[in-house]
């Protein structure tokens, strides 16, 4: 079946420029999680959410940065004023509903370059 | 906080050759371990994961990893790697009851033909 997609797969946008980030999720999970990961780096933590409500959104590293799921499917990450320091790799995962026990699949990432 | 610690970030062998890449964790509680590897041009994969029992836990492809909770330790092995093998590895740990993963920098392993 359909894995995690992701789009757009690369973005370039200029410093202070907003930029909307899409996760389409494995048909039937209802748990989604965003993860950031910079150059050189394992990837980070942003938010998790368990059908449409943010469970946990305690990795995002400030309030330009937002995360919506309204229909409990798709997901699209929001940055607001961006920074060079936005510049990473954002990864989509999503698993099955239940115990914390289940495998997290991910997508193939959103390249954001912040000129 | 939990953090991850890889200890190699770039591991060149030749085909045959024995693996094993280390990885150290910090966290004050039950864990749960994980291996995740990524294929050039690929995404992010399971490899294998440990939530509890038997220590040694086996993988995909032949690769193993041992969990020693007295050094909070994960290493992962395999006794004779492939050139397509070849890929960036990443160990991830996660509290138990917890949805985040924290996830070392990663180890570049690249294989000789």
């Amino acid at each position: 079946g359909a894995g995690v997609s992701q789009t757009p797969s690369n973005k370039v946008t200029e410093k202070g420029k907003y930029v909307e980030l899409r996760c389409d999720p494995i048909s039937g999970h209802t748990a989604l999680y965003w993860y950031r990961q910079s150059l050189g780096q394992g990837p980070e933590f942003l938010i998790y959410f368990q059908g449409t409500g943010a469970a946990d959104d305690s990795g995002l590293p400030n309030d330009r940065f937002f995360a919506v799921r309204p229909e409990g499917s798709v997901s699209t990450l929001k940055i607001q004023r961006t920074e060079r320091g936005d510049s990473a790799v954002y990864l989509c995962a999503s698993s099955l509903p239940g115990t914390v026990d289940n495998e997290q699949f991910f997508g193939p990432g959103t390249r954001l370059t912040v000129l | 906080a939990q953090s991850v610690s890889q200890h190699n970030h770039h591991v060149i062998l030749s085909e045959a050759a024995s693996l094993e890449l280390g990885c150290n964790y910090s966290y004050g509680g039950t864990v749960n371990l994980f291996w995740y590897v990524q294929y050039p041009g690929q995404h992010l994969q399971l490899l294998l994961k440990y939530f509890s029992g038997d220590p040694l836990v086996k993988g995909i492809k032949g690769f193993e990893a041992e969990f020693i909770k007295s050094k909070f330790s994960f290493n992962l092995r395999k006794p004779s790697v492939q050139w397509s093998d070849t890929a960036e590895y990443f160990c991830a740990v996660r509290g138990a009851g917890s949805y985040q993963l924290t996830f070392g920098k990663g180890t570049k392993l690249s294989v000789i033909p």
